[in-house]
């Protein structure tokens, strides 16, 4: 049981270069989320899906897109990459229902854009 | 106000010490929140979920003040493997079990 994956792990982009980012878990959940993590931002929510093809915008959605074909994958998009976009990005899921609302944790991707 | 607000430290204690992180929250209509620990350049992990005025597991006390909108966590006997980003979580305005994170406290234990 792997939890949830993230590929990949580093990645270096120039300004205007594109590059999807694969989240991926095995527990079932039906919610998944992006986040990107900036020094002294804390969290915040790019894109989320509540279940298989669906998808819906968070705080900060610009620039990204995302898609959900499969309920286990969660796919974050750059179209063109910006300097503004370096950050590390952390996907997380979370069951449907429940009194928890504990969002499980991929190991995140660093990206840096020059 | 922002949604959550922590003090962002750093909190430098010795082995051993207790200390203690608050956090204040906007969202009244609230009625779960978490602690959520992060190691440097590590994924946020749960600590511990707060449902009514607190929860205690081993040296570390959550506790909740509905009436002031705030909740602490308290570490007691720190050791050196505490050392983290304490995130103060709590859920969002919005559906789809989202939550907000706060920016994070940020402790070192010293030996």
């Amino acid at each position: 049981n792997a939890g949830v994956t993230q590929t990949p792990k580093f990645r270096v982009l120039k300004t205007g270069q594109s590059m999807t980012l694969l989240c991926a878990q095995d527990m079932n959940h039906e919610y998944m989320y992006w986040y990107r993590q900036d020094p002294g931002m804390g969290l915040r929510l790019i894109h989320y899906s509540v279940g298989e093809g669906t998808t819906a915008k968070g705080e900060v959605p610009d620039g990204y897109n995302v898609s959900r074909l499969k309920k286990q994958n969660f796919l974050l998009g750059l179209e063109s990459a910006a300097p503004s976009q370096t950050s590390v990005y952390f996907c997380a899921s979370s069951k449907l229902a429940g009194v928890s609302y504990e969002q499980y944790f991929g190991p995140g991707t660093r990206l840096t854009v020059t | 106000r922002k949604e959550v607000e922590q003090d962002p430290g750093p909190f430098n204690v010795p082995e051993g010490a207790t200390v203690a992180f608050n956090c204040t929250y906007s969202n009244s209509a609230s009625q779960s929140f978490f602690w959520y620990r992060q190691d440097c350049r590590k994924e946020p992990k749960l600590l511990m979920s707060v449902y009514s005025s607190g929860n205690e597991d081993g040296r570390f006390t959550a506790q909740l003040n509905r009436a002031s909108q705030y909740i602490s966590l308290l570490i007691r006997d720190s050791k050196l493997s505490d050392s983290a980003t304490y995130l103060c979580v709590v859920p969002s305005s919005g559906s789809a079990r989202q939550l907000t994170f706060g920016s994070g406290t940020q402790l070192t234990v010293l030996p």
